[in-house]
């Protein structure tokens, strides 16, 4: 079983609404997670990097969230553009040296 | 300041050959870890290096391989490769921090490999 799950697997958003992507993990000792965006054909490029003792940290119009006593952290996107179309990874990092990836969430914005 | 560099970006390759990827990390980056992504499994880690020492491996065979060489430049090798090789390799590079540290890593534009 996967140690990092994330819902939904893929979307489809209006221009202009808000979206919230979700990600379990089971990771521990729990280090840090990371949200990362990855446009087609490109890399995946780091939009926020959140540890124990935080909850909140936005990037722009990026939002993520970590309760790390449920072991669930969010990604929320508000008044989305279309270059918002893209993979969003989670990324949870734990203490030593492993690294446990989700497979993405697949967003796709319609004008 | 330039950055992770990948070559070549696109390569096909038949069955049975073997295929070097080359990474050139952002300057003064001295770890560079490998990853192979495809649609099914997402992001998978290969290895990592740092200081031309292979620190972490992956969960992959003997096929792939790895090195570093002194100026932090690192290419990855698959020898007598399968059909479910094809996939995007991305290459990260980070300042120096072991992964679990907060050390940020930031990954090149990868290079897609199909396998006929």
């Amino acid at each position: 079983k996967n140690q990092v799950e994330q819902s939904p697997q893929s979307l489809i958003i209006l221009e202009g609404k808000n979206c919230t992507l979700q990600c379990n993990y089971t990771v521990s000792p729990f280090s840090n997670l990371r949200w990362y965006k990855q446009d087609t054909g490109r890399g995946p490029v780091s939009l926020t990097i959140m540890t124990f003792s935080e909850n909140t940290k936005s990037n722009g119009r990026y939002t993520a969230t970590l309760d790390a006593d449920t072991k669930q952290s969010s990604l929320h996107i508000t008044a989305s553009q279309l270059s918002d179309s893209a993979s969003y990874i989670c990324v949870v990092s734990a203490k030593g040296n492993r690294l446990a990836f989700g497979k993405g969430n697949q967003v796709v914005v319609i004008p | 300041k330039a950055g992770v560099t990948q070559t070549p970006r696109y390569l096909i390759k038949t069955r049975g050959q073997q295929v070097t990827l080359s990474c050139s990390p952002i300057s003064g980056h001295r770890s560079v870890s490998w990853y192979q992504q495809t649609p099914g499994q997402g992001l998978q880690f290969l290895f990592e290096y740092f200081s031309e020492t292979q620190r972490n491996k992956g969960n992959f065979p003997g096929r792939f391989s790895g090195r570093q060489f002194s100026n932090s430049r690192s290419e990855m090798n698959v020898s007598t490769l399968e059909l479910g090789d094809s996939a995007l390799y991305l290459c990260a590079s980070s300042l120096a921090g072991r992964q679990g540290a907060q050390n940020e890593q930031f990954f090149g534009p990868g290079t897609r490999l199909t396998v006929l």
